[in-house]
């Protein structure tokens, strides 16, 4: 079955600064990413996705770009702010599937 | 807000007991899924359901069981609750319950078992 690593664990940055997320994934069927936020004491919210016919997606300061042939995807936060304090989750999934595969998820740390 | 409900929000109660979690999908949706998230642990896939029929099936528990009712909310029932148990459970739901869907999440309910 498809396996989703997701690097890294813990990221700390300055506001400011850009905090970049890496998922890779093993199914090269898989064409559709994408990336949850969890803010403390809250559900998963969807933020950002991508599907495999396009190779970067943009809105306002994100934005996330998907290399299939290395059969990586990665989620880019530009000028953090505290508020993008909060845990990320990326998915990979494929047609006819049910059920997508979640990373472990990356703790992200915005410092003021 | 996602439109997903989750009842009740926290859950206190002792080992050996059973609770019942409930969750109300998003208008429209037809397919809930279950998921279990332990302390610093990602999401746990345990169970799906869509229209009412069981759909697919993770590491859920034989202690656990849910059901999809006719009006498309569901319930997850944990029985012969064991500390290792306590965690946060989330429901989410989708529109036709393909993996290529948008999932959107509950608030989750927070069960501790003492």
């Amino acid at each position: 079955g498809e396996n989703v690593e997701q690097h890294p664990s813990t990221l700390s940055v300055q506001e400011g600064d850009s905090a970049v997320i890496k998922c890779t994934y093993s199914d090269s069927a898989s064409n559709y990413f994408p990336w949850y936020k969890q803010e403390l004491g809250k559900g998963p919210q969807l933020i950002i996705d991508i599907r495999s016919n396009v190779g970067e997606k943009k809105d306002q300061r994100i934005a996330v770009t998907l290399n299939k042939t290395a059969k990586h995807f990665s989620l880019h936060i530009t000028e953090t702010q505290p508020e993008d304090s909060a845990v990320y989750f990326c998915a990979a999934s494929k047609g006819g599937s049910y059920i997508p595969t979640f990373g472990r998820g990356t703790s992200l740390i915005v410092h003021p | 807000d996602s439109g997903v409900t989750q009842t009740p929000k926290h859950l206190i109660t002792a080992t050996g007991q059973r609770v019942t979690l409930r969750c109300s999908p998003r208008s429209g949706d037809l397919s809930v899924y279950w998921y279990q998230q332990s302390l610093d642990q990602g999401l746990q896939f345990l169970i799906q359901y869509y229209n009412g029929e069981e759909r697919a099936k993770g590491n859920i528990l034989e202690r656990f069981s849910a059901q999809q009712f006719p009006d498309l909310h569901s319930e997850l029932n944990l029985s012969s609750l064991e500390l290792g148990d306590s965690a946060l459970y989330f429901c989410a739901s989708s529109v036709e319950g393909q993996a290529t869907d948008t999932q959107y999440f509950g608030p989750g309910t927070r069960l501790t078992v003492l």
